[in-house]
């Protein structure tokens, strides 16, 4: 059973819009999220994370929202950018895990 | 600096054979993770340690998966009598430490693919 999910496997936006990606998540006991971004044949490569104390955390064009109540976080990106394409996980880690638990992941395609 | 590295980067093997995939952590972290992704699918947490301890193993799917980490550096995932079902990306992750808030910092990773 899923414990991180992202239910939109693809999302295509236009230059200079706003991505929204989502992602919700089953296990309460998770107390730090992260977003990674992941390019063909390289690994993932951390982006931004938000730990559960917060509901926003902010870094240039990208800002995670967090909502506790619903189990939800959403990345958001503007201005979006072709470079922006690429595969996006939401991950989760507890408070007394090392590892992360990872979505599917959303493809997100930036169109000039 | 050197991020971390993983080799070799492509593995083609038949069923049955034994493998051994290498992570080259970044130089000072103690902390080293390893996934699988595979297609369509999240990475997936197999193993890690803290030094040259496997502090959870719980996600290795069986016991052909070994991994060590002998000197608290470089580790190796051991495969043995490897299976079509194993044909994935294999992913290395090194952090500071533990503590949740210090970064993972993945690998290109190893394709193995089991034929």
């Amino acid at each position: 059973d899923q414990q991180v999910k992202q239910n939109s496997p693809s999302l295509s936006v236009q230059e200079g819009r706003i991505s929204i990606l989502n992602c919700d998540y089953t296990n309460s006991m998770f107390d730090y999220f992260l977003w990674y971004k992941k390019y063909p044949a390289e690994g993932p490569t951390f982006l931004i994370s938000i730990s559960s104390i917060k509901d926003k955390n902010e870094d240039g064009r990208f800002t995670v929202f967090l909502n506790k109540s619903a189990k939800h976080l959403s990345l958001h990106i503007v201005p979006s950018q072709p470079g922006d394409s690429a595969v996006y996980f939401c991950a989760a880690e507890g408070r007394s895990q090392g590892n992360l638990i990872f979505g599917k992941g959303t493809k997100l395609s930036v169109k000039p | 600096g050197a991020g971390v590295s993983q080799t070799p980067s492509n593995k083609v093997t038949e069923k049955g054979k034994y493998v051994e995939l290498r992570c080259d952590p970044i130089s000072g972290h103690t902390a080293l993770y390893w996934y699988r992704q595979s297609l369509g699918q999240g990475p997936e947490f197999l193993i890690y340690f803290q030094g040259t301890g496997a502090a959870d193993d719980s996600g290795l799917p069986n016991d052909r998966f070994f991994a060590v980490r002998p000197e608290g550096s470089v580790s190796t995932l051991k495969i043995q009598r490897t299976e079509r079902g194993d044909s994935a990306v294999y992913l290395c992750a090194s952090s500071l430490s533990l503590a949740g808030t210090d970064t993972q910092y993945f690998g290109p990773g190893t394709r193995l693919t089991v034929l």
